[in-house]
């Protein structure tokens, strides 16, 4: 699976959208796009994937670009709640339990 | 409908203890992972499951061992702990669509394991 850049950290106001990039330059044209997020000490929590066009649920935005090298997610009006780190992590949907692979993430926090 | 459920969540270990970690899922997911976090790092693969009676390595699965006897549950096992194994678990299930795995992983809060 082709390997993502995140930022490090990242700081967003309260009741803005917080829009958070991922860099997958050498994705593959079978491989989705996937993001997780992981509030202090609990388990990640899955958010949304996608392919090529853009996707929307009731957590997010992906906007991923044309020629796939990049995306981001967007959380359209942050709250306190949603600091935590975000993984965005890219991978190829086939049988089997293959585990995903998680980096470090970009930590987001969201000001007051 | 609890989802993943992680026993025990707290444990202390002295070096050379064995102990087992529960995970049960109610979701009926074919796929059943482990993995380990420690502080300022991602998660790591342990060991994971395709179904009932079928485990195989992960990344770091050295000084583990993993049963899938029930479709519901898997076991992570410790034979004999050592303080390099102070960590966070997670255990996380997942399912299948069209033969595909969706990579919309559940996973559970955690058991965190200390070994002085």
């Amino acid at each position: 699976d082709a390997k993502t850049t995140q930022p490090t950290s990242m700081d967003c106001a309260e009741g803005r959208a917080a829009n958070l990039p991922c860099n997958h330059s050498t994705i593959s044209g079978n491989e989705y796009v996937y993001w997780y997020r992981q509030i202090h000490s609990q388990g990640p929590q899955y958010i949304i994937h996608g392919l090529k066009n853009n996707e929307t649920n009731e957590m997010a935005s992906l906007i991923i670009t044309e020629d796939r090298k990049s995306s981001t997610l967007i959380l359209p009006h942050a709250t306190l709640r949603d600091t935590a780190v975000y993984y965005c992590i890219v991978r190829v949907p086939r049988g089997g339990a293959d585990g995903l692979t998680f980096g470090k993430g970009t930590h987001l926090i969201i000001q007051p | 409908n609890a989802g993943v459920t992680q026993t025990p969540k707290f444990r202390v270990l002295k070096t050379g203890q064995s102990m087992t970690l529960l995970c049960a899922q109610d979701m009926n997911h074919e796929y059943m992972y482990w993995y380990r976090q420690d502080p300022g790092m991602g998660l790591r693969l342990i060991h994971y499951s395709v179904g009932e009676g079928t485990t195989a390595k992960g990344e770091v699965p050295d000084g583990y061992n993993v049963s899938r006897l029930k479709k519901q549950n898997f076991l992570l096992g410790l034979e004999s702990a050592a303080p390099s194994q102070t960590s966070v678990y997670f255990c996380a299930s997942s399912y299948e669509v069209g033969g595909a795995n969706t990579g919309e992983l559940f996973f559970g809060e955690g058991s965190r394991l200390t070994v002085l």
